[in-house]
């Protein structure tokens, strides 16, 4: 069975610095990864997602993850973070039984 | 073209009641998930449907019910709550249900509390 495990139950940040968040994942086939994005009260929102292919994979909002296979990763990373950014962040495996299994979550702050 | 949309948003009820929540895919999606999130469990799968077939369950007691419409909308059923079934209830559709592989987009989700 699949899993994701995300290290970081918290993460603080200043505004304008730059972010990683880590997402390590347990799939013995090829891995359908995922990024959502959950504001406090809503539901979630992709941030981007990697089938195949360039490794480097580009989202929405300037955030970006990088695949390492040899490493069962895929983080998370945005150059220059805002304010709006603070959120919770979950890391996603999809698998050909219809379901996807979620890690547990990074609560982002950002000061200012 | 609108999202994927989930009635009521929020719902209060009491210990022993049941409750039905609703999701309405995005258009030409034919694949809905059911997804349950607490603080403590996080998220977890409950349900797929496809073509008004069940093709996978989560592991919930039989109290978690599902199921799937003609046009692609979806229904989920808690019946004799407990406390512990309070919790953010998020519906999501894919195009195709070609496994999770294809890309799952949320609805807002159901807010269900029980006293």
């Amino acid at each position: 069975a699949q899993s994701v495990t995300q290290p970081d139950i918290h993460i603080t940040v200043s505004e304008g610095a730059s972010l990683e968040l880590r997402c390590n994942y347990s799939y013995g086939a090829t891995p359908y990864l995922f990024w959502y994005v959950q504001s406090p009260g809503q539901g979630l929102q992709l941030l981007l997602k990697y089938f195949s292919g360039d490794t480097l994979v580009q989202g929405i909002k300037g955030f970006e993850a990088e695949f390492k296979r040899s490493q069962s990763s895929f983080n998370l990373r945005k150059p220059s973070v805002h304010w709006s950014d603070a959120a919770e962040y979950f890391c996603a495996v999809g698998a050909s039984d219809y379901k996807l299994s979620f890690g547990a979550g990074t609560t982002v702050t950002v000061r200012a | 073209k609108a999202g994927v949309t989930q009635t009521p948003r929020y719902l209060i009820k009491t210990r022993g009641q049941q409750v039905t929540l609703s999701c309405s895919p995005i258009s030409g999606h034919r694949s809905v998930s059911w997804y349950q999130q607490t603080p403590g469990q996080g998220l977890q799968f409950l349900f797929e449907y496809f073509s008004e077939t069940q093709r996978n369950k989560g592991n919930f007691p039989g109290r978690f019910s599902g199921r799937q419409f003609s046009n692609s909308r979806s229904e989920m059923n808690v019946s004799t709550l407990e406390l512990g079934d309070s919790a953010l209830y998020l519906c999501a559709s894919s195009l195709s249900g070609q496994g999770s592989t294809d890309t799952q987009y949320f609805g807002p989700g159901t807010r269900l509390t029980v006293l």
